[in-house]
Parts: structure tokens; sequence; C-alpha cells
């Protein structure tokens, strides 16, 4: 079964520094995605990217966060300036249309 | 925007007995319904799905049903299992292919052994 991998599982930051979470799509997939999971809560939607640009964004995403594809195989999450309540569990996923959505296993952010 | 409620927040079962969980989305629009389970410290991984073109799908031991017209859809699980513990969650989308999820709040599903 193919997987999307995440990297790091966990990562530590002091409140004030750059993040980037990254993540390796399943190969044929076109279209991919970042949640949020702030513990014990829902899933949020981040941002949606397809052909090399974001298709949509939420009100979460704001000009902290970046997404790019910069080699053709990882996508990855910047957060610029990490505040204490960007600690979640953040989660890639991608699929190929019209076949479900595949998510990676997380990436635990602590700001501290 | 689509806003999608997910009952019970919290729903224990005696092992073999069945589980249901429902959910309801506010936009007409949504077309697609995925069900996820998610195990500690991992992602959420689909367990069924069902589109607005069928009102019942089932796998083995699952079953997703689903009426438009009250927009509400409901996950069964049958002759439940200890290893079925885990959250829950319900979402909608108003396609398959580049279109964001919208999640319910999750339910935590325990089975009593």
């Amino acid at each position: 079964e193919p997987e999307v991998t995440q990297t790091p599982s966990h990562q530590v930051t002091q409140m004030g520094q750059e993040v980037i979470l990254r993540c390796v799509p399943i190969s044929n997939h076109l279209y991919f995605y970042w949640y949020r999971q702030i513990l014990g809560q829902k899933v949020e939607f981040l941002v949606s990217f397809y052909n090399n640009e974001i298709s949509e964004k939420s009100e979460i995403f704001d000009d902290q966060f970046s997404v790019e594809r910069p080699d053709g195989s990882n996508f990855t999450l910047k957060i610029r300036s990490t505040k204490l309540e960007d600690s979640a569990m953040y989660f890639c996923a991608t699929e190929r249309g019209q076949h479900g959505y595949t998510f990676g296993s997380g990436t635990r952010l602590t700001v501290v | 925007g689509e806003n999608v409620e997910q009952h019970p927040s919290t729903l224990s079962v005696q092992e073999g007995d069945s589980a249901v969980i429902k959910c309801t989305y506010s936009d007409s629009a949504s077309n697609y319904f995925p069900w996820y389970k998610q195990e500690l410290g991992k992602g959420p991984q689909l367990i069924i799905d069902i589109r607005s073109n069928v009102g019942e799908k089932k796998d083995q031991r699952i079953a997703v049903t689903l009426n438009k017209t009250a927009k509400h859809f409901s996950l069964h699980i049958t002759e439940t299992q200890p290893e079925d513990s885990a959250v829950y969650f319900c979402a909608a989308s108003s396609n398959f292919g580049n279109e964001k999820l919208t999640f319910g709040t999750g339910t935590r599903l325990t089975i009593i052994p």
C-alpha cells in the first residue's frame, strides 16, 4: 500500500523560530494538502496545492505559512515565526482525484 | 462554508454489539462523505466513503448510509471488536479532486471486552 511519508515525526521549536515540515506524496498523486489537528480537537484544513500553486487556503493559513514543492517530490509547509498556538499535529494528505485522500502519519509540532 | 456536526463525542459499546455514529452537514453541494479512523499518534485512515449518488454502502462489518434530503450520514459498525477502539471522524466535501474536506468533531469509540 503506497504511503505518504512525513518528516520529522516530532519537532520541538522555540517561539519565533522557523520550522519546515516535509511530506513525500504518493508518486502519481496530483493534489496535496496540509491539515492541522490541535490536541483533542478536529482536523482542520490549512491549504490545498495543485499544479505548483495554492488552490485554496483557510483563515488559519496566514502570512506566517507558506507551501512549496521545491524539487518535484517533497511538499513542504513552512511556518516563518512560530507561536505557541501553532503547537499541533500537522498532517499532509495527497490524492489522485476521485479516489480519496491518503494521510501521512503526521508531524507533532511543539512550540515552547 | 460547510459545517459538519458529529454525535456522539464518546461511545462505549460491549464487544460484539453494534456502534452507530451520526453526522449532519450544512452545504447541499457536498457530495462526498468519507469516514476516517484515527488511532493514537497516527494519521486519519480512510475506512469507508460514500458519494451522493448512492444511499448505502457496505464493506464487511462497516456500513455507511446517506440521506441527502435530511443532510445526514451515519457509520454503522457491527460485531465490534477491541481493535475497533479509536477516534472516528466523518467529513464532507463538494468534490473528490482538489477539494478540501470539512471534518466533524470526532467520536471516541471504546469497545468493552
